[in-house]
C-alpha cells in the first residue's frame, strides 16, 4: 500500500518567514495530494490540494508543489503569521479525495 | 447544512466493553471512512465505503466493524474495547473526487 513519510516533525520560524514541509510518496499511481490543517483540538481542514497533471498551485500565501518523477511534493507558506501555527499534515490518494494516506505531521511554530 | 457530525465528543470505556461510534452527513456524499488519529502517527483509515451497502478496510480495520445502510449514517463498532484502541476517532465524507470533510472527532479512552 501507500506510504507517505513527511519531514520535519516539528518547525519554528519567526513570523514572516518562510516554512517548507515535504512529503515523499511511494505509489505512483497516487494522483491526488490534499494538505491539511489541524489546530489544537479541532478538526483537519483542507487549505491547499494538488492533482498529478498539475506542477505547482497557490492560493494566497499557500503553495504546493509537485514532483512526480521523484514522487515528493512540498507545502509552502510565505510571510507566515502566528495563526498558521498548527499541525499540517500531507496525504496521497489513488481515488482522489477517498481513501487518504497520511503523513506523520509537521507541528509549526511562528514565534512574533 | 450540518456537514459532517460525530457523536458521542468523549467516551471512557473499560476494556472488553463495545460500543458504537455514531457519523452522520448530510451532504449527500457518496463516500465516507473512519480514521484514528494517535499522537506523532497522523491519521491512519480503519473502514471506509463507497456508497450504501458497499464497505471495505483500511489500514488498521482489526477490532472494528462497520455497515452503510444509508448514505447518511456510518457506524464505527469496537467490538472488545482494548487500551490500544485510545485515539481520537474522525470520521469524513466526500463526493466523488472531491475534498473530504472531516467531522469533529470523538476522543476515546480505554481503561
Amino acid at each position: 500500500g501507500e506510504n507517505v513519510e513527511q519531514h520535519p516533525s516539528t518547525l519554528s520560524v519567526q513570523e514572516g518567514d518562510s516554512a517548507v514541509i515535504k512529503c515523499t510518496y511511494s505509489d505512483s499511481a497516487s494522483n491526488y495530494f490534499p494538505w491539511y490543517k489541524q489546530e489544537l483540538g479541532k478538526r483537519p481542514q483542507l487549505i491547499i490540494d494538488i492533482r498529478s497533471n498539475v506542477g505547482e498551485k497557490k492560493d494566497q500565501r499557500i503553495a504546493v508543489t509537485l514532483n512526480k518523477t521523484a514522487k515528493h511534493f512540498s507545502l509552502h507558506i510565505t510571510e507566515t503569521q502566528p495563526e498558521d501555527s498548527a499541525v499540517y499534515f500531507c496525504a496521497a490518494s489513488i481515488n482522489a479525495g477517498n481513501m487518504l494516506t497520511f503523513g506523520g505531521g509537521t507541528r509549526l511554530m511562528v514565534k512574533p | 447544512n450540518a456537514g459532517v457530525t460525530q457523536t458521542p465528543k468523549f467516551q471512557v470505556l473499560k476494556t472488553g466493553q463495545s460500543m458504537t461510534l455514531q457519523c452522520a452527513q448530510d451532504m449527500n456524499h457518496e463516500y465516507m471512512s473512519w480514521y484514528r488519529q494517535d499522537p506523532g502517527m497522523g491519521l491512519r483509515l480503519i473502514h471506509y465505503s463507497v456508497g450504501a451497502g458497499i464497505t471495505d478496510q483500511g489500514e488498521v480495520p482489526n477490532g472494528y466493524n462497520v455497515s452503510r445502510s444509508t448514505t447518511e449514517d456510518f457506524p464505527l463498532r469496537l467490538l472488545s474495547a482494548a487500551p490500544s484502541q485510545t485515539s481520537v476517532y474522525f470520521c469524513a465524507s466526500s463526493y466523488g473526487g472531491e475534498v473530504q470533510f472531516f467531522g469533529p472527532g470523538t476522543r476515546l479512552t480505554v481503561l
